[in-house]
């Protein structure tokens, strides 16, 4: 079974711009995730999508936006780059069990690594 | 706001050494889970805890989850090079799953 695939995995950007990363979840996963990591703040939580709804959203400004589609699959985008936008920005997927979205174990995808010029 | 507190932040063991890190809430946690991330690479899921004062282990790992479900803690028995690596608890808040920092093992050989 292949894994969480995220694209691109390398990417380079000025201040300004803006960047779409996408997000294969393991087939059958309904639920995905979002983080950000960064050497000093571990990771911090982005969104959560089941059913192509958002259903829960930390704390980053709107220039942090996402969505989920039929098949599951996931983008999010990041509007008007800022240098401390650079980060591994991680991508993970999840079985959501029964009729509750709440769901159990994580499996991670390789990450992107955004650096911001 | 939510948050996971971990510490340590670092820690640097001889091979053969304990290893512990703890994980602290301010809130009750629905569950706490435990991931891996090597070197260079992505978390890797190792267990979860659900039931107030649960005890684990996975050979020389132990895991516990606290009676008031607002800690947990990790142990590892006799550190091998191949445990290097962070380790990061995330709890289940209010359907969130927040991480904590992460605690980062060094194990000289």
């Amino acid at each position: 079974k292949a894994g969480v695939t995220q694209t691109p995995r390398y990417l380079i950007k000025t201040r300004g711009q803006q960047v779409t990363l996408s997000c294969s979840p393991i087939s059958g996963h309904r639920s995905v995730s979002w983080y950000q990591q960064t050497p000093g703040q571990g990771l911090q939580f982005l969104f959560e999508y089941f059913s192509e709804t958002q259903r829960n959203k930390g704390n980053f400004p709107g220039r942090f936006s996402g969505r989920q589609f039929s098949n599951s699959r996931s983008e999010m985008n990041v509007s008007t780059l800022e240098l401390g936008d650079s980060a591994l920005y991680l991508c993970a997927s999840s079985l959501a069990r029964g009729v509750s979205y709440v769901t159990g174990e994580l499996f991670f995808g390789e990450g992107s690594r955004l650096t911001v010029l | 706001g939510q948050q996971v507190m971990q510490i340590p932040q670092y820690q640097h063991v001889q091979e053969g050494e304990d290893f512990t890190t703890y994980c602290n809430s301010s809130t009750t946690l629905s569950n706490i889970q435990w991931y891996k991330q090597r070197p260079g690479g992505h978390p890797v899921f190792l267990i979860q805890l659900v039931k107030s004062g649960e005890v684990k282990k996975q050979k020389r790992l132990t895991f516990q989850f606290g009676e008031a479900k607002k800690n947990s803690s990790l142990h590892i028995t006799a550190t091998q090079t191949t445990d290097v690596g962070t380790y990061f608890c995330a709890g289940r808040q209010g359907g969130k799953l927040i991480f904590g920092q992460g605690t980062e093992l060094s194990v000289k050989p």
